[in-house]
C-alpha cells in the first residue's frame, strides 16, 4: 500500500531563514513524487515534480530512495511562501495519493 | 492555461438531499478526479475516471457516486447528503498517468 507522511502539520520560520518541509513515502515500486502548494484563497497548484529536477520559486526537492524521502527545501524563506504544502505520489495508477499537508508560516 | 471549473464555490444543503457537484475541464484531459479536503486529513480520493463512462472508486467512495457522460465533465453525486459530508470538494484533471494535476477552485459544501 502506498503512504505519504508529512510529520509536521505546522511549521513556522523567520523570513530569510532556511526552510525544509519533510515528506516520507512508502511504496513498493518506483513512485513519482510531487509537491503541491495552496496559497490563501487560491486553488491547489503543482509546485514541482521530482522527474523534472527543477527549482520553482527557489524551492527544490530531491528524491532519496534510500530514505524514501522527498523533502522540500528553500535556503531563504520569503513571506509569500506562507501556504499549505502537500506532498503526493503516484505509483503507476492514474491517481495521486496525498499527504496530510504542512502549513508553513513565514514570520516577518 | 488549463482550466478546471467547479460550478459552485459554496453550497448549503439539508440532510437527505441529493446533491450534484459539477466539474468541467477545457483541455481534453483524459483523467478526472474528485477529492475531499479536510483539515488534518489532507486530500482523500473519492472517485476518478480515466475515460468517458468509466469510473473507479478511490479511497472513500461510500455515500458518493459519479457520472462522466462527456469527456470534459465529471459530476460528483451525494445520493443522500449527511452532515459528515460537510467538506471542501476539489475536482482535478490530468492529461496522462503520472502527469501533474490541474485543480479547480473547490466547492465548500455544508450539510445542515
Amino acid at each position: 500500500a502506498q503512504r505519504v507522511t508529512q510529520p509536521e502539520k505546522l511549521l513556522s520560520v523567520f523570513k530569510g531563514a532556511p526552510v525544509e518541509l519533510k515528506c516520507n513515502y512508502s511504496y513498493s515500486g518506483s513512485p513519482e513524487l510531487f509537491w503541491y502548494v495552496q496559497y490563501s484563497r487560491q486553488r491547489l497548484q503543482l509546485l514541482l515534480r521530482h522527474i523534472s529536477r527543477e527549482s520553482i520559486k527557489g524551492f527544490t526537492a530531491d528524491l532519496n530512495k534510500g530514505e524514501t524521502s522527498f523533502h522540500l527545501k528553500k535556503p531563504f524563506a520569503q513571506e509569500e511562501d506562507s501556504a499549505m504544502y502537500y506532498c503526493a505520489l503516484t505509483g503507476g495508477a492514474n491517481n495521486l495519493f496525498f499527504g496530510t499537508g504542512t502549513r508553513l508560516t513565514v514570520i516577518p | 492555461d488549463v482550466k478546471v471549473t467547479q460550478s459552485s464555490r459554496y453550497l448549503v444543503k439539508r440532510t437527505g438531499e441529493k446533491v450534484f457537484l459539477e466539474c468541467v475541464q477545457d483541455m481534453d484531459h483524459e483523467n478526472m478526479f474528485w477529492y475531499r479536503q479536510d483539515p488534518g486529513l489532507g486530500l482523500r480520493l473519492i472517485y476518478f475516471s480515466y475515460d468517458v463512462k468509466m469510473k473507479e472508486k478511490g479511497d472513500i467512495p461510500e455515500g458518493y457516486s459519479v457520472s462522466r457522460e462527456k469527456k470534459e465533465r465529471f459530476s460528483l453525486i451525494l445520493e443522500s447528503a449527511s452532515t459528515n459530508q460537510t467538506s471542501m470538494y476539489l475536482c482535478a484533471s490530468s492529461l496522462f498517468t503520472g502527469d501533474g494535476y490541474t485543480f479547480g477552485s473547490g466547492t465548500r459544501l455544508t450539510v445542515v
